[in-house]
């Protein structure tokens, strides 16, 4: 079975500096895809970025990287240059190949001060 | 723009009663899902539905059921709620990756049903 696991307690970041949120992930299957969401206070889940097994570079996709380390299993979102918009839940979460469905980790938490 | 909607933002509910969660996407997907999240557990999924009239279990079906009529909707039915079923309830859609050939097709979501049984 898939397990996504996110430990950090809730984190506080300053205003303008990086955070790195851990994500270690756990499959059996060569073929998978890793994905990050944002979860501000109003609840909707939004798609930030997607990371697949075989891509050979790491994602990016504005302020937000992921930082993949296949053989440690591990896929960490790093946001650059922290906004007061980026407060929020970010989650983790993976699909093996051909599977529709995700399994999410529990979350951290993110507070951007000013 | 792609859309998920979910019929109430908040609603409340006594124990026993039937409750239904309605979620409409517009974006044509076959698949759409039925999640609950409560503070430290995340995302746990209830019920998947990857066309009409089909359905799977998920992590977490007991107390529920679902009904998918046609492409576009979706329903979470509790028969008998009760106060465990407290919690907040995230519709989502996505295409059946295993027709699109795409591992890398998100899943939308919609903006949540927070429900209170008292």
């Amino acid at each position: 079975a898939q397990k996504i696991t996110q430990t950090q307690p809730g984190m506080f970041v300053q205003e303008k500096e990086a955070v790195t949120l851990d994500c270690t992930y756990d499959t059996s299957d060569p073929s998978y895809g890793l994905f990050w969401y944002k979860q501000p206070s109003s609840g909707e889940m939004i798609f930030l970025i997607y990371q697949g097994s075989y891509d050979q570079q790491n994602a990016t996709e504005g302020r937000y990287s992921l930082n993949f380390q296949k053989a440690r299993k591990s896929a960490n979102l790093v946001i650059s240059a922290s906004q007061l918009g980026d407060s929020a839940m970010y989650f983790c979460a993976m699909r093996d190949y051909g599977n529709n469905r995700l399994a999410f980790g529990k979350g951290n938490q993110v507070v951007v001060i000013p | 723009d792609v859309k998920v909607t979910q019929s109430s933002r908040y609603l409340v509910k006594r124990t026993g009663e039937k409750v239904f969660l309605e979620c409409v996407q517009d974006m044509d997907h076959e698949n759409m899902f039925w999640y609950r999240q409560d503070p430290g557990l995340g995302l746990r999924l209830i019920y998947f539905s990857y066309d009409v009239k089909m359905k799977e279990k998920g992590d977490i079906p007991e107390g529920y059921s679902v009904s998918r009529e046609k492409k576009e909707r979706f329903s979470l039915i509790l028969e008998s709620a009760s106060t465990n079923q407290t919690s907040m309830y995230l519709c989502a859609s996505s295409l059946n990756i295993r027709l699109a050939g795409d591992s890398s097709y998100e899943q939308y979501f919609g903006p949540g049903t927070r429900l209170t049984v008292t």
